[in-house]
Parts: structure tokens; C-alpha cells; sequence
């Protein structure tokens, strides 16, 4: 179990918006930074977004971050059927001695 | 182009050593962090540590912490996660990955492929 955590699934239809949301405390999310990573299946995770909200070169628009006290949220605009995968969080926790901690993950599914 | 090159497959009997490897290329390698993440099957990602090449200085998870050890090669761009004795619960995907050029400890901006580890009696 997580100190940081995300719902299990969520779904959309094609060029719909979803968003994920990622819920921590003031030890974690509330003191960090706060990442995205996209695994799609069988494949290694990607970076979708560093530092709250900042996209690497590469990253479509569509991907989005925020963050506000202690929980951030990804969203996902005009989804399109790649984007199925899972999406994880991380940031940084006090309690861990100032290690990383990943979120639970998301599924996407694109009915 | 960074590129993370990970070893091959390993099956392995509990109380097996192994040793696997993360070859880095396209990047300065002495001046970035390197971490591992484990994932069991069918489970999330966990971040394991990380260690920075220039110096070997490391940074253990309290949960792998006694259970793993990390080191890299600077003379050729390489990086390893080592056991002694494996468990049976050691089986994973394990992935190397690059410290980001931003807070470089907190996350990873390019991934190796993954090691899939199988450890059985």
C-alpha cells in the first residue's frame, strides 16, 4: 500500500478529457514535486510530466499537470486509443527518509 | 541519443547471487544519477535507490535497504544491482533508469528496457 495514492482504473472514449488524480499528505505531495510515467503494455514507463507540470520535449500537449496542497492531478485531452496504459505518480516522502515513492497506478482504458 | 541497455533474462534458484547490468551511453555518465525500480508481476512500479557514478555515493529505499546493492563501472558507462541470495520473491521486472537533469534524485527521464528476473526452486 502506498503512502501516495491513485485510483485503480479509470476509462474514456475517444477525444475525451479524463484526469487522474494522485492524493498524498503534507510528508509527500504537500512538500515535493510531483511526476507522471505512462507504461503502455509490456513496454518500459515513460515521462509524461516533471516537476508539477512541466512537459519533457516530446510529450504532447494533450498531457497536462497540476498540483494543489497535497494531491495533483494528469489530464488526459482529446484521448485518443494509444493513450491506454497505465499511469503512475511519484514524488518524494519524509517518512522514507526522503526517498521516492510511486503511486498505486491508473488503467486507462480508451472504450 | 541516451540510451539505458539492460542485460538479459535471468532464471535463478533461491539462494542464488546474480548480478545485473545497465549500460549507458549518449550522456555524460559520471554526471547523473542512476536509479532501479522493481516490478512484480502484475503490480506497480517501486523505487528501489538510486547511486551517482561520479562518486558512488548511494541512496537505498528503507524497504531494499540490507536486501540489494548498487554500483557502477565508470570506466565503462555501467551500472549494477546486485543479490547474494535471492528469494523466490525477488522475481521482477527490473528496470535501470537516468536521474532527470532537474531535483536529479526525485525521477527518471529516460528508462531501460527492464530485466525480468525469475528466481525458483
Amino acid at each position: 500500500q502506498s503512502v501516495v495514492s491513485q485510483p485503480p482504473s479509470t476509462s474514456g472514449t475517444p477525444g475525451q478529457r479524463v484526469t487522474i488524480s494522485c492524493s498524498g499528505n503534507s510528508s509527500n505531495i504537500g512538500k515535493y514535486y510531483v511526476y507522471w510515467y505512462q507504461q503502455l503494455p509490456g513496454t518500459a514507463p515513460k515521462l509524461l510530466i516533471y516537476r508539477n507540470n512541466q512537459r519533457p520535449s516530446g510529450v504532447p500537449d494533450r498531457f497536462s499537470g497540476s498540483k494543489s496542497g497535497t494531491s495533483a492531478s494528469l489530464a488526459i485531452s482529446g484521448l485518443r486509443s494509444e493513450d491506454e496504459a497505465f499511469y503512475y505518480c511519484s514524488t518524494c516522502d519524509d517518512g522514507l527518509r526522503g526517498s521516492v515513492v510511486f503511486g498505486g497506478g491508473t488503467k486507462l482504458t480508451v472504450l | 541519443e541516451v540510451q539505458l541497455v539492460q542485460s538479459g533474462a535471468e532464471v535463478k534458484k533461491p539462494g542464488d547471487s546474480l548480478r545485473i547490468s545497465c549500460k549507458a551511453s549518449g550522456y555524460d555518465f559520471t554526471d547523473h544519477w542512476i536509479g532501479w525500480v522493481r516490478q512484480m508481476p502484475g503490480k506497480g512500479l517501486e523505487w528501489m535507490g538510486i547511486i551517482f557514478p561520479g562518486d558512488s555515493d548511494t541512496t537505498y529505499s528503507p524497504a531494499f535497504q540490507g536486501q540489494v546493492t548498487m554500483s557502477a563501472d565508470k570506466s565503462i558507462s555501467t551500472a549494477y544491482l546486485q543479490w547474494s541470495s535471492l528469494r523466490a520473491s525477488d522475481t521482477a521486472i527490473y528496470y535501470c533508469a537516468k536521474g532527470g537533469d532537474w531535483n536529479p534524485q526525485d525521477y527518471f527521464d529516460y528508462w531501460g528496457q527492464g530485466t525480468l528476473v525469475s528466481v525458483s526452486p
